[in-house]
């Protein structure tokens, strides 16, 4: 069965370091999503991405964060300056028609 | 605003009791509803959602849920569970838009 993979599982970097988490989606999906989960807390939306542009995004998702699938298949959430609080779980998920299949995440820990 | 709420945040089970876990959203108007499983050190799966029709609706390994509508909840259930259920269950909500919004789970504990 197909499955939508991440990489890396686990991220250490420094607060104000640029960190790109990437995503493989299963291939015929159109629609990717990028979801947070920080340590004891919900799992939040953080953007969609849909025909090559941001369909939305929450109030997370601020100036330091970005999306783009640079060569087509792959789908990166980029983080240009970390700070302490961007130390979470992060999620990607793609899918068709509202079903979203999940990847099994990576874990950041920002120092 | 907008929530989803999952009012057992812990559940403690010996196996073969039955389960049942609560879910309430704050919208109004069509929504569609999912529940979520996530195995510890798993990703999150799929494991029921709700569109449109019966209100009863079957998942996979034996887990059922009821959408009632005039009390804005999605109730998750399954009348015998067994070890291999331990996890942490999400109910989620999308309306309107397709981000999904997750309640903040529930983690399900069945011993032997």
């Amino acid at each position: 069965e197909p499955e939508v993979t991440q990489t890396p599982s686990h991220q250490v970097t420094q607060m104000g370091q640029e960190v790109i988490l990437r995503c493989v989606p299963i291939s015929n999906h159109l629609y990717f999503y990028w979801y947070r989960q920080i340590l004891g807390q919900k799992v939040e939306f953080l953007v969609s991405f849909y025909n090559n542009e941001i369909s939305e995004k929450s109030e997370i998702f601020d100036d330091q964060f970005s999306v783009e699938r640079p060569d087509g298949s792959n789908f990166t959430l980029k983080i240009r300056s970390t700070k302490l609080e961007d130390s979470a779980m992060y999620f990607c998920a793609t899918g068709t028609d509202y079903e979203q299949y999940f990847g099994p995440g990576t874990r950041l820990t920002v120092t | 605003a907008q929530s989803v709420s999952q009012h057992n945040h812990h559940v403690i089970l010996s196996e073969a009791a039955s389960l049942e876990l609560g879910c309430n959203y704050s919208y109004g108007g069509t929504v569609n509803l999912f529940w979520y499983v996530q195995y510890p050190g798993q990703h999150l799966q799929l494991l029921l959602k709700y569109f449109s029709g019966d209100p009863l609706v079957k998942g996979i390994k034996g887990f059922e849920a009821e959408f009632i509508k005039s009390k804005f909840s999605f109730n998750l259930r399954k009348p015998s569970v067994q070890w291999s259920d331990t996890a942490e269950y999400f109910c989620a909500v999308i309306r309107n838009t397709d981000k999904l919004i997750f309640g903040t789970g529930t983690r399900l504990q069945v011993f032997p």
